[in-house]
C-alpha cells in the first residue's frame, strides 16, 4: 500500500517568505509526527498529533512554526517569516497508534533551504 | 545535552566484511530501542525494535542487541553489501506515548 509522503520534496525560499509543507499519512493511522533533521544532526521532535486529542506541541522552535492536522488525515507544516536556520529536512512521520512498540512509518521528507 | 549517543560517527568498511555499531543512552524510564537505516534523501526505515525484556533482535544480516542495564545497544551488521552504505540510526522511546529520541547516526560506507 500506499506510504506516507510529503509535498514538495524540495523547497528554496527566500528569508522573510513563509512556507507551507505537506504530510499524507497512511491511511487508518491515527498518530502524526513532525521531525527535523539538520545537516550532520540527529532529528529533532516538532510536534505530534494523536486522533482528536489536542497536539503536543513542545517540540516546535518557536512561535513562528505551526501546525494543523485536518480530518485526522493529512496535516500541513507552517513556517512563517523563515530563517536561514530553518534550513533543514522536515519529515513527517505516521503510527497506527502511539506508544509502545508501535512502528513510525517515516516520508521521503521536505529539503527547505532558505536563502 | 543528546540522551542517546552514536559511535563512530562514521566508517567506512569493506565489502563482504562485518561492522559494529554502539548506541548509548541515558533515556529513563526506558520503553523500546529502535535502530533505522536511513538512505541519503530518504526518510529512515526501521530495521529493528527491542523492549527492555529482550536482548538481541535480528533482521536478514543486522543483528542488535541490547542491554538495559549498562543502556547500551549495538548494531551488527554481517557480510556487508554496497547497499548497507547509509546513516544507521539509534532512537530510544522512553515516553509510553512513542516520543523518540534519536541519536546522530552513525554513517557506513560500504566500498567495493
Amino acid at each position: 500500500g500506499a506510504g506516507v509522503s510529503q509535498s514538495p520534496s524540495n523547497k528554496v525560499t527566500e528569508k522573510g517568505k513563509d512556507v507551507e509543507l505537506r504530510c499524507d499519512p497512511i491511511s487508518g493511522h491515527t498518530a502524526l509526527y513532525w521531525y527535523r533533521q539538520s545537516l550532520g544532526q540527529g532529528l529533532e521532535f516538532l510536534i505530534y498529533f494523536q486522533g482528536n486529542s489536542a497536539p503536543d506541541k513542545s517540540g516546535l522552535p518557536s512561535d513562528r512554526f505551526s501546525a494543523e492536522r485536518t480530518g485526522g488525515s493529512v496535516s500541513t507544516l507552517t513556517i512563517q517569516r523563515t530563517q536561514q536556520e530553518d534550513s533543514a529536512v522536515y519529515l513527517c512521520a505516521s503510527s497506527l497508534f502511539t506508544g509502545g512498540a508501535y512502528e513510525q512509518y517515516f516520508g521521503p521528507g521536505t529539503r527547505l533551504t532558505v536563502t | 545535552k543528546n540522551q542517546v549517543e552514536q559511535s563512530p560517527q562514521s566508517l567506512i568498511i569493506l565489502e563482504g566484511k562485518n561492522c559494529t555499531l554502539q548506541c548509548n543512552y541515558t533515556v529513563s524510564p526506558f520503553s523500546n530501542l529502535r535502530w533505522y537505516k536511513q538512505d541519503t534523501g530518504r526518510g529512515p526505515v526501521s530495521l529493528t525494535i527491542m523492549t527492555f525484556s529482550e536482548n538481541t533482535k535480528s533482521n536478514g544480516r543486522y543483528t542488535a542487541t541490547l542491554d538495559a542495564d549498562t543502556k547500551q545497544s549495538s548494531l551488527h551488521i554481517t557480510a556487508s553489501q554496497l547497499s548497507d552504505s547509509a546513516s544507521y540510526i539509534c532512537v530510544v522511546t522512553g515516553e509510553s506515548w512513542g516520543k523518540l529520541q534519536f541519536g546522530a547516526g552513525t554513517q557506513v560506507v560500504v566500498t567495493p
